[in-house]
């Protein structure tokens, strides 16, 4: 068990410009969540991936956003044209099938928008 | 969508002192809940879960959970000053989805 891994830790990229995240989960874990997190706040659900298959949304997800998991295995979170309410730590987490034990979470990648 | 709301403090407790967190959830049928515990500037960390009425300890931790009252708290007995963190709860939200509803969390001050 190495545990979730997110890549890279930090990110700053100017307003406008195209990020992307990646996430790799615990190997046994077919769950794949992506949160986002400002200060003093709690996670915030953003997507989640039962294997390859996107189950679930959040309407905090708006077009900018788009996040895949070819093939079951790691997950990539996209953010088109940044702005700088999209400045937070994203959070990539990975479960069981049954959410009974909770989630492991990875890092995290903590995005400045300037 | 539940709600998880969470006194965000600062609960200053002395060193030694038992602190206790309390967490109330809107949704009668939730089944799992979860406390997870923040350090600044890092990820959350799983530190209990509870599925039934009563209690669940786990060394100096001890979740309570009445689902009559749509309350669950947490207990740190012996408090240390490496406690002082930020505590989240969470709830499943299942059967609207399932995933995990996070309050905004119990910011915890242990003092020497």
């Amino acid at each position: 068990d190495t545990g979730v891994s997110q890549d890279p830790r930090h990110k700053i990229t100017k307003r406008g410009q195209n990020v992307t995240f990646r996430c790799d989960p615990i190997s046994e874990h077919n769950r794949l969540y992506w949160y986002r997190q400002t200060l003093g706040q709690g996670p915030e659900f953003l997507t989640y991936f039962q294997n390859e298959a996107q189950l679930e949304k959040s309407r905090l997800l708006s077009d900018r956003f788009s996040a895949e998991r070819p093939k079951g295995s790691f997950s990539t979170l996209e953010i088109q044209r940044t702005e700088q309410g999209d400045s937070a730590m994203y959070l990539c987490a990975s479960s069981r099938d049954r959410l009974w034990y909770g989630y492991t979470f990875g890092s995290g990648t903590r995005l400045t928008v300037v | 969508q539940k709600e998880v709301e969470q006194n965000s403090g600062p609960l200053s407790v002395p060193e030694g002192a038992i602190a206790s967190l309390n967490c109330t959830y809107s949704d009668r049928v939730s089944q799992s809940f979860f406390w997870y515990r923040q350090y600044s500037g890092k990820s959350p960390e799983l530190i209990m879960s509870i599925y039934s009425n009563g209690d669940k300890e786990d060394g100096r931790f001890t979740a309570q959970l009445n689902k009559a009252s749509q309350y669950v708290s947490l207990l740190i007995r012996d408090s240390q000053p490496s406690d002082s963190a930020t505590y989240l709860c969470a709830v499943n939200s299942y059967p609207y989805g399932d995933k995990l509803i996070f309050g905004t969390g119990t910011r915890l001050q242990v003092f020497p």
